[in-house]
């Protein structure tokens, strides 16, 4: 495996279900990001984890809660979704948190009903 | 407050048919100025990074290019692989490092 993956590649659940999405980095990057895209709307950056400290939280919700074990693992876990969390989640990284070249993984295409 | 904004939200091109894409910026104290390419079902993948006015980078048939106001990314005979949306991001002194999105141009290249 190379550059950054992430499972599933797609997801559907119920508002009441919980769920996790895993990203993983094979680049020996220090930071990390979860993004949202949703239709027609830019890239709004959620989390960003360096050296495993998450050191961005750009007012989510906390029926979004991320966690990272360490410099190659990140997850978002998931829980009583609402029908407008239903987006594309991307996992990013980089060399450190001040390296601006970001590479992301393919996304999870997630569907809450 | 910093903004981005890309123009066209959508173009169509013949192939060969050079034309450029539009990123024009308000940011004060601009740490850097990026293009990324996304594909359908994809995350983005990185093009370029520019950090000050009059500084150009190419890559094949792409070229980005800086002013104070704007960049462009030109595409100079392009192909139907080309098709992609294309997206323009900064870093400013006042983002804590964080990269800030456009809303991206949706290039078409018809064969």
């Amino acid at each position: 495996e190379t550059g950054v993956t992430q499972t599933p590649r797609h997801l559907v659940m119920g508002m009441t279900n919980k769920k996790s999405l895993k990203c993983e980095q094979h680049l020996g990057h220090n930071a990390m990001y979860w993004y949202k895209q949703s239709a027609k709307k830019p890239l709004e950056l959620m989390f960003v984890y360096s050296l495993e400290e998450r050191v961005e939280n750009n007012s989510v919700p906390s029926r979004f809660s991320p966690e990272c074990p360490n410099s190659s693992h990140l997850f978002l876990h998931l829980h009583t979704l609402q029908p407008e969390d239903s987006a594309l989640y991307l996992c990013a990284s980089s060399q450190t948190r001040g390296a601006y070249e970001q590479y992301f993984g393919p996304g999870t295409r997630l569907t809450v009903t | 407050e910093d903004q981005v904004t890309q123009s066209p939200e959508a173009l169509r091109l013949q192939e060969g048919e050079s034309s450029s894409l539009n990123c024009s910026y308000t940011v004060s104290g601009l740490r850097g100025l990026f293009w990324y390419r996304q594909d359908p079902g994809k995350g983005p993948e990185f093009l370029f990074t520019l950090y000050s006015a009059g500084e150009e980078k190419e890559k094949e048939r792409l070229k980005a290019t800086l002013t104070k106001k704007e960049s462009f990314l030109h595409i100079t005979a392009p192909k139907p692989e080309d098709s992609a949306t294309y997206l323009c991001a900064f870093i400013s002194s006042g983002s804590a490092r964080q990269l800030t999105f456009g809303s991206g141009t949706q290039l078409t290249v018809l064969p």
